[in-house]
């Protein structure tokens, strides 16, 4: 998936660590998202982040926090991470923020003990 | 968003055409049927999307009935490499966001 980076790939955490996942896109893109998905279930919105400077809550944001570091970064924070966290997160963009093609990182693989 | 239904999964062979359905009965009239598919420990790759009219891209077909109501991907000549979870998503969240159901796991036999 070239344009949309993510780090690190795997990362494994105990109960009350914090970390941030990282994500970088080159595609020039305004929206940016971040997504976290559990087994056989289809992915939920945590934060959207429209433009830089602007983040707006989703589906599931308790537990975490967002930094829309410039129009390139958008990083995901786990202030106090709790095994509920475990989880495939992806991070994603998009040249607008009304449906259009959305573009996905590989995604980070979080394991929280 | 409307809710879509997909088959939770299909086979197909290798060099013959896939057609995958979604029903979206629910759909309003500026909702967008779009598909995804991710391949196994990958994110979600854009596929292709449409209003009312199909839709020909490299990678599929979206053929859209008259009513909205459903849509079929059509993969002209599966390879090995098009096993994946196939995600019909019609519409999406209030801050431009996809929701993602289930999705129809394709596998395709040599």
């Amino acid at each position: 998936n070239a344009g949309v980076t993510q780090t690190p790939k795997f990362q494994v955490l105990k109960t009350g660590q914090s970390m941030t996942l990282q994500c970088a896109q080159d595609m020039n893109h305004n929206s940016m998202y971040w997504y976290r998905q559990d087994p056989g279930m289809g992915l939920r919105l945590i934060y959207y982040s429209a433009s830089e400077g602007t983040t707006d809550k989703g589906e599931v944001p308790n537990g975490y926090n967002v930094s829309r570091l410039n129009k390139r970064e958008f990083s995901l924070r786990l202030e106090s991470a709790a095994p509920s966290q475990t989880s495939v997160y992806f991070c994603a963009t998009a040249f607008g923020s009304v449906f259009q093609p959305q573009h996905f990182g590989d995604g980070t693989r979080l394991s929280i003990l | 968003d409307a809710k879509t239904t997909q088959p939770n999964s299909m086979e197909s062979n290798e060099e013959e055409p896939v057609h995958l359905p979604c029903n979206h009965s629910t759909i309003s009239g500026t909702d967008y049927i779009h598909w995804y598919r991710q391949l196994p420990s990958q994110g979600p790759e854009y596929v292709i999307h449409g209003l009312t009219s199909n839709v020909n891209n490299r990678m599929a077909s979206l053929a859209i009935a008259e009513d909205r109501k459903s849509s079929t991907l059509i993969l002209h000549r599966a390879t090995l490499r098009d096993a994946a979870v196939y995600y019909c998503i019609a519409g999406g969240g209030s801050q431009g966001n996809l929701i993602f159901g289930k999705g129809t796991k394709l596998s395709v036999k040599p």
